[in-house]
């Protein structure tokens, strides 16, 4: 059956610090993996998406990999502050944006 | 508009109860969900509407009834819920192929 494990369930990182977040799969060939942020009694918060032909996404102090031969993303936010402390949740997807399955969460906390 | 809203925020309801969720997109998505968010865990897919028809059902119980009255409207019919379906719901919409975009919810006990 399809697994998706996220390296840690919670993650302590000192501001100004570079978090790096570890999603893998098993038993699973996305066509494109995303990756989202939630808040405590909120829904989740696109933040980017990567496609399986792509290897590297970066958007202001986030940046994504995806390497499909590893089964394996990494999320990165450089220059972390305390607002960046949530909940990052990654996704997989098939084609049609259909079979869309989350992974367990890593919660992030960014220390002043 | 780039928001999806679902009503109520809260409900209250007991076991012999029938209620339902609701929730609005206009981004003219053609995709929507309806997932179920247990406290520390990660959104659950229940329903996937595409083009207004039922493309995905992952084996929810019949007490939960989807309806697509439209392209741009999602309900979520409750009828005899057990204390264990209390959950976040959330609503989501997207066109094929992207990103979701998610409601804030509706926390639902059933007592």
């Amino acid at each position: 059956s399809q697994k998706i494990e996220q390296n840690s369930e919670a993650l302590n990182i000192q501001e100004g610090k570079t978090a790096t977040l570890t999603c893998n799969y098993t038993n699973y060939s996305p066509a494109y993996l995303q990756w989202y942020r939630q808040d405590p009694g909120r829904g989740p918060v696109f933040l980017l998406l990567i496609r399986e032909n792509e290897k590297e996404k970066r958007k202001e102090r986030l940046k994504v990999t995806f390497d499909t031969t590893l089964k394996q993303s990494l999320f990165h936010i450089t220059a972390s502050q305390p607002a960046d402390s949530a909940t990052y949740l990654c996704a997989l997807a098939d084609n049609y944006g259909q079979n869309f399955v989350f992974g367990p969460g890593t919660r992030l906390s960014v220390l002043p | 508009d780039t928001e999806v809203t679902q009503t109520p925020k809260h409900l209250v309801m007991g076991m012999t109860n029938k209620k339902s969720l609701k929730c609005e997109q206009h981004m003219g998505h053609r995709a929507m969900y309806w997932y179920k968010q247990k406290a520390k865990k990660p959104p659950e897919l229940m329903f996937v509407y595409s083009y207004e028809k039922l493309s995905i059902n992952e084996s929810v119980p019949s007490r939960f009834s989807p309806e697509c009255p439209n392209s741009s409207l999602l309900n979520l019919h409750l009828h005899a819920l057990q204390p264990e379906d209390s959950a976040l719901y959330l609503c989501a919409s997207s066109q094929e192929g992207t990103e979701q975009f998610f409601g804030p919810g509706t926390r639902l006990t059933v007592l």
